[in-house]
């Protein structure tokens, strides 16, 4: 079946530490996104990526990176920068980055700090 | 900028009841206009979109929204709601002019009573 991936599904981190989340996406999608959704509070582009090799800063890209070596593949790596990294992040794909290709999303990676 | 509103934080209905769900957007030009829905801890799904022509959009799961420029809404609705349909339903407004991103509304939760 075709779909997105994220793993892991839940992961706590400890103050001034490094962690990083996959996506993985078997769609043959160009376009992949990454976002940020905390309780009330819609989702928040953190960084998106059309092309291999190549990726833009979101709304709210401090603290966070990124990299796109492989078209199926897309981590990201919150950082100790991140001053407040709780949070649910939702990876997406589409076939590319017009508004008229839908976005699919994956289960999600709940990240906690301790 | 663009902005997006769903002034419902939370909405209660009875099981086989109809249902409404209020987005309110704005932009100066005709906007991409998405509703996804969001099951309990999991990612997103497209509900429906519009881009243009008939006013009236058809989705998925027996949900329909309407496109009405005069009041800057896209809400959602279903003629009878099931109680499989508890989740959060969120909207989304796309803009050429905004580098292609989606904003996201905060979300609206929908509560099923039995």
């Amino acid at each position: 079946d075709g779909g997105i991936t994220q793993s892991p599904k839940y992961l706590f981190r400890k103050e001034g530490q490094n962690v990083t989340l996959s996506c993985e996406q078997n769609l043959n999608h160009d376009a992949m996104y990454w976002y940020r959704q905390d309780p009330g509070q819609g989702l928040r582009l953190i960084y998106y990526s059309q092309i291999v090799n190549d990726f833009q800063k979101g709304d709210i890209a401090e603290g966070y990176s990124v990299s796109r070596e492989k078209k199926e593949s897309f981590p990201l790596t919150v950082t100790s920068a991140q001053k407040n990294p709780t949070a649910f992040y939702l990876c997406a794909s589409s076939s590319d980055r017009l508004l008229t290709d839908t976005q699919y999303f994956g289960p999600g990676t709940r990240l906690t700090v301790l | 900028a663009q902005s997006v509103t769903q002034p419902d934080i939370h909405i209660t209905v009875s099981e086989g009841a109809s249902l409404e769900l209020r987005c309110n957007y704005s932009y100066g030009a005709t906007p991409y206009l998405f509703w996804y829905v969001q099951s309990p801890g999991q990612g997103l799904q497209l509900l429906l979109k519009y881009f243009s022509g008939d006013t009236l959009v058809q989705g998925i799961k027996g949900f329909e929204a309407e496109f009405k420029r005069s009041q800057s809404s896209f809400n959602l609705r279903k003629p009878s709601v099931h109680w499989s349909d508890a989740a959060e339903y969120f909207c989304a407004v796309g803009a050429t002019d905004s580098n292609y991103q989606l904003i996201w509304g905060a979300g609206t939760k929908l509560i099923i009573k039995p």
